[in-house]
């Protein structure tokens, strides 16, 4: 089965600080991996998706993430932290389960963003 | 990207009755949608999976005469929440893609609180 670990539950950051969410999967195919930001009481919004292409994946509001087969991870980046960034961080997998749109969260990590 | 409309945003009920949820694809004909579950301050826990004109699939837990899922047209699937009680006061997301799309776009998700 196909699951997220979100390592950390909170992160905190300076305003202009990198922002570095760490996920690491497990899946027994080619996973599809994604990251949403969740704002409070707001649905979730795509940031990047990583669909076997390359493996730097460019996201929205300057996040990227890198995918490591090595090390099962798809950790998150913002080389510089805005207080609007401060939001819930959900990272996902998908294609374990014959499609490649359910998608198994994980716990989530809130990042803090302090002047 | 692609718009999906959850209505209504927040819903108060009494115990007892039955609320009804709409998730609407808005710009895009959504041949797969599914509903999630959110407690505060947790993940997304995904309650059932439902394709256009048969019945919706439903995660291991779920009771599927209480969580009725309807997804009758390409733009439309509704969650109705059967004899809520206050334990089913919880964070509702639907989300949808269409054809073999890797990933899913989401609502912005329906408050539920049963007084």
């Amino acid at each position: 089965a196909q699951s997220v670990t979100q390592l950390g539950s909170h992160v905190s950051v300076s305003e202009g600080a990198l922002v570095l969410l760490r996920c690491n999967y497990s899946s027994s195919v080619p996973p599809y991996l994604f990251w949403y930001v969740q704002y409070p009481n707001q649905g979730l919004q795509l940031l990047l998706k990583y669909t076997s292409a390359a493996t730097l994946v460019k996201g929205i509001n300057g996040f990227e993430a890198e995918f490591k087969k090595s090390e099962t991870s798809f950790h998150l980046t913002k080389p510089s932290a805005h207080m609007s960034d401060a939001a819930e961080y959900f990272c996902a997998v998908a294609g374990d389960t014959g499609t490649a749109s359910k998608l198994t969260f994980g716990t989530g990590t809130r990042l803090q963003v302090t002047l | 990207g692609a718009v999906v409309s959850q209505h209504p945003s927040w819903v108060i009920c009494k115990s007892g009755t039955s609320v009804k949820i709409e998730c609407r694809s808005l710009d895009f004909q959504a041949t797969t949608m599914f509903w999630y579950r959110q407690f505060p301050k947790q993940s997304l826990m995904l309650m059932a999976t439902s394709n256009e004109g048969s019945k919706a699939t439903y995660e291991q837990g779920v009771e599927k005469d209480k969580f009725l899922i309807n997804h009758a047209s390409l733009t439309l699937s509704t969650l109705t929440v059967t004899s809520a009680h206050p334990e089913d006061s919880s964070f509702y997301i639907c989300s949808a893609r269409w054809g073999q799309a890797i990933g899913a776009f989401f609502g912005q998700g329906t408050r539920l609180t049963v007084v």
